[in-house]
């Protein structure tokens, strides 16, 4: 299994309160993307990084922010929760873009009231 | 717009009932075609990556083939075992935009019965 993990595996917050997800590498991967996943869609993109302090917009990005200070971690932050972030989040990393694979982490269920 | 169908979205099968799951796209350019498995609760499994049409890959009892506009995985004697939903992306030729970022499909939900 690619070295990828995620923290908190599960949380369970209120709206308005500041959230913020971890994804940990120990691949040495350049390219590192946060994606959600909710029932009736696929997996989407909501920010990816490529490279140190290097990230862009994906699909769904309203409402996330992300920072990447060190190659290994990739933080998703939502500034102000709201009932409809409520999913699952998965971070994926892949050595490089063009036509390499990505390899997923565990994923965290995040649950805002 | 580029676009994944995944069909039928969920299949189930007799052990040993061999089926193929299908992923239908459309892209501008098509740079690689990729099969994930995810079994519940858990991150999406990397299966196979295709890039040009008439390319064919195999591992076990899973084999995936390419056309210019879809996408089959053929599952041969399948076990209960395989059971998981299967997840097709694409990823476009990259124009200077999105640094040829995965599209998804829903995925298809296999159950494989003994």
């Amino acid at each position: 299994d690619a070295g990828i993990t995620q923290s908190p595996r599960h949380k369970v917050t209120e709206t308005g309160t500041p959230v913020t997800l971890r994804c940990h590498q120990t691949e040495n991967h350049r390219y590192m993307y946060w994606y959600r996943q909710d029932p009736g869609h696929g997996l989407r993109l909501i920010h990816y990084s490529y490279g140190v302090k290097d990230t862009d917009k994906g699909e769904v990005s309203d409402g996330y922010s992300v920072s990447r200070s060190k190659t290994e971690d990739f933080l998703l932050t939502l500034e102000s929760a709201t009932s409809s972030q409520t999913s699952v989040y998965f971070c994926a990393i892949s050595p490089q873009t063009g036509r390499d694979e990505q390899f997923f982490g565990p994923g965290t269920r995040l649950t805002v009231l | 717009e580029d676009q994944v169908t995944q069909s039928p979205e969920a299949l189930r099968l007799q052990e040993g009932e061999s089926s193929s799951l299908n992923c239908s796209y459309t892209v501008s350019g098509l740079r690689g075609l990729f099969w994930y498995r995810q079994d519940p609760g858990k991150g999406p499994e990397f299966l196979f990556t295709l890039y040009s049409a008439g390319e064919e890959k195999e591992k076990e009892r899973l084999k995936a083939t390419l056309t210019k506009k879809e996408s089959f995985l053929h599952i041969t004697a399948p076990k209960p075992e395989d059971s998981a939903t299967y997840l097709c992306a694409v990823q476009a030729v990259d124009y200077g935009g999105s640094q040829g970022n995965l599209i998804f499909g829903k995925g298809t939900k296999l159950s494989v019965k003994p």
